[in-house]
């Protein structure tokens, strides 16, 4: 049974970079499927950010396109989020999704929460 | 960017009791809608696909119809794992968006 676990640092400063990984365990990154992140500050609703597959093709929110990038690494079976030039507002709980090949995310991970404050 | 707005925000109902959410998209998705429930502290769980179809393993208490802009989730016998926050969300058009959620709680 595939299952999403994500990581990273809890805590970034404001103008840092936020990383975060998602494993992906009980299947592989390079099936057929695209691989999602979506976000969730406190108490608001979810934000899609962007998606990749494991050829390296991405699609991302335009609103956070200047700052995002996502990347996978097949030999550690996980994706990868980097968010630059953060602030309070990019404070929220972060979810890696798997998304099926028609397209709804049918599998999610517990998600990560990632406070932005000096 | 398509606009996703449920009704109600919150719904407060009893064990036993059938409940229906709406969505509807600020323009046509055909069926590319999905619904999942959210419960604190656990991953969302994807319930309904393409507006109608059940994610295998979901009872089939839970069920989806609509299409072009109008969507509704109905559970019918409510049971206390039910209550959680449910939300909508068009995979029609990137950047893909989401309803505000809709929180059922016990009456």
């Amino acid at each position: 049974q595939v299952q999403l676990q994500e990581s990273g640092p809890g805590l970034v400063t404001p103008s840092g970079t936020l990383s975060l990984t998602c494993a992906v365990s009980g299947g592989s990154i390079s099936s057929s499927n695209w691989w999602t992140w979506v976000r969730q500050p406190p108490g608001k609703g979810l934000e899609w950010i962007g998606e990749i597959y494991h050829s390296g093709s991405t699609n991302y929110n335009p609103s956070l396109k200047s700052r995002v990038n996502i990347s996978v690494d097949k030999s550690k079976n996980q994706l990868s989020l980097k968010l630059s030039s953060v602030t309070a507002a990019d404070t929220a709980l972060y979810y890696c999704a798997r998304v099926d090949t028609v397209r709804y995310f049918d599998l999610w991970g517990r998600g990560t929460l990632v406070t932005v404050s000096s | 960017d398509i606009q996703m707005t449920q009704s109600p925000s919150s719904l407060s109902a009893s064990v036993g009791d059938r409940v229906t959410i709406t969505c509807r998209a600020s323009q046509g998705i055909s069926n590319y809608l999905a619904w999942f429930q959210q419960k604190p502290g656990k991953a969302p769980k994807s319930l309904i696909y393409a507006a109608s179809r059940l994610q295998s393993g979901v009872p089939s208490k839970f069920s989806g119809s609509g299409s072009g802009t109008d969507f509704t989730l109905t559970i019918s016998s409510l049971q206390p794992e039910d209550f959680a926050t449910y939300y909508c969300q068009q995979y029609n058009t990137y950047p893909y968006t989401f309803g505000q959620g809709t929180k059922l709680e016990i009456k």
